[in-house]
């Protein structure tokens, strides 16, 4: 069965560097979601998109931003990277009205150095 | 602010022991609560809980709701060195203000020793 697909799997960047990673939903899948996991910490909502709209923000720092394309498939572009950006980042889809269809990504990992 | 807490943080148990996890939440619009399992990479879906008492069950794992209490339980008996493993409970919230954003708690590491 086809799943969510996250790119890439790891990635290693400097301070005030650039990241964008990807992330290819479920096929049918209406909504995508970002998340972002800390060492140790349990993962903190960053944005959602719903049909390419964005449809919720969570703590999204001003540095990222994200979108959806007409693929359904996200970006999140990181700017100006900071050494706490460092984690994991997944990304889940979800068709609206299946709760239980938060399917997650195997994650980016993120590491600045 | 939504909050889900999660107890205990850690446990470390013996095979064959039976575990409980909890979850408690305060949230401004609850739709489902959620168990998932963390091993190395991306969370693992477990069950999805939203009538209070009805208990659903996967093999050792089962789990309950209970919506006057706002928490869950997770059950794992006859625990096997395979059940070691983060264990996030997340709850979902519905629309029109959030296409079911999750909430996780900060997680239970449970490690089952041989």
């Amino acid at each position: 069965a086809a799943g969510v697909i996250q790119s890439p799997r790891h990635l290693i960047k400097e301070k005030r560097e650039t990241a964008t990673l990807k992330c290819y939903p479920i096929p049918r899948h209406d909504t995508v979601y970002w998340y972002q996991q800390g060492p140790g910490q349990d993962p903190q909502f960053l944005i959602s998109f719903y049909e390419k709209m964005q449809s919720d923000k969570g703590s999204i720092p001003d540095r990222f931003s994200a979108q959806q394309f007409s693929d359904y498939h996200s970006e999140l572009n990181m700017s100006s990277l900071e050494l706490g950006d460092s984690a994991l980042y997944f990304c889940a889809s979800s068709l609206i009205g299946q709760g239980a269809g938060y399917t997650f990504g195997s994650g980016t990992r993120l590491t600045v150095v | 602010e939504d909050k889900v807490v999660q107890s205990p943080l850690s446990l470390v148990v013996h095979e064959g022991d039976t575990v409980t996890l909890n979850c408690s939440y305060e949230v401004t619009n609850f739709r489902s609560l959620l168990w998932y399992k963390q091993e190395k990479k991306a969370p693992t879906f477990l069950f999805m809980l939203t009538s209070s008492g009805i208990e659903k069950k996967s093999g050792r794992l089962s789990s309950i709701l209970d919506k006057k209490e706002l928490s869950s339980i997770l059950n794992i008996t006859a625990t096997q060195t395979g059940d070691s493993a983060i264990y996030l409970c997340a709850v979902g919230t519905p629309p029109p203000t959030s296409y079911g954003k999750l909430t996780f708690g900060q997680g239970t590491i449970l490690t089952v020793h041989p």
